[in-house]
């Protein structure tokens, strides 16, 4: 199993700024993935995340609004550029084997955008 | 392409009483099959999960879910359920799409549980 941590773990923010948000294991992982929970709406994955190459963006997200960094085993941030209020979300970070495998999830990053 | 139906967007049970959420998916072949539990403030917790073999899944904390490719459904069972089970539950299918395995879930059911 695998402990996450993600900073902050809430946030209100104005439209137009950008927010990084911090997701930390407690031990070295290869895979790491980010989801998206809207409002009424179930988990989309955003993109995966391995250490030493580009992350792999679901079709919808791209790199320019939600650029992600994977500087080493443990750690891994998100950042939600130029947003409006439809980012307004519970964001979360994910480790695992790979997505047949079990997911071990962070508690979640609560973003509202005014 | 896949996708994953929850119908019951809220369920209220009490407790000691017996449990099914329902969980029907879309997908040309057997999927990967997982039901996830998320508590207030908590992130997702795995409770089980089918793969292939045995269609009865017996999970954590007393939950089992039976896979049922005739009705293309994986519903989440708990003969007596405990105020602790209040939470939202997720089920999630994995299948190849454009050529690589992604992961689908449901929009959730939210359990509340009354003494």
């Amino acid at each position: 199993s695998a402990v996450i941590s993600q900073k902050p773990s809430r946030d209100i923010c104005q439209r137009g700024t950008s927010l990084t948000i911090q997701c930390q294991v407690d031990s070295q992982v290869t895979m790491m993935f980010w989801y998206r929970q809207q409002p009424g709406q179930s988990l989309t994955l955003i993109a995966t995340a391995n250490q030493g190459s580009e992350a792999t963006y679901e079709s919808g997200f791209v790199i320019d609004k939600f650029p992600i960094s994977r500087p080493n085993l443990t750690f891994s941030t998100l950042t939600v550029s130029n947003m409006s209020p439809e980012d307004s979300s519970i964001y979360l970070c994910s480790v695992g084997q790979g997505v047949t495998d079990t997911q071990y999830f962070g508690p979640g990053t609560r973003l509202t955008v005014l | 392409a896949q996708s994953v139906t929850q119908p019951d967007i809220h369920i209220t049970v009490s407790e000691g009483a017996s449990l099914e959420l329902r969980c029907n998916y879309s997908y040309g072949a057997t999927p990967y099959l997982f039901w996830y539990v998320q508590s207030p403030g908590q992130g997702l917790q795995l409770l089980l999960k089918y793969f292939s073999g045995d269609t009865l899944v017996q999970g954590i904390k007393g939950f089992e879910a039976e896979f049922k490719r005739s009705q293309s459904s994986f519903n989440l069972r708990k003969p007596s359920v405990h105020w602790s089970d209040a939470a939202e539950y997720f089920c999630a299918v994995v299948g190849y799409s454009g050529g690589y395995q992604k992961v689908t879930f449901g929009i959730g059911t939210k359990l509340q549980v009354i003494p």
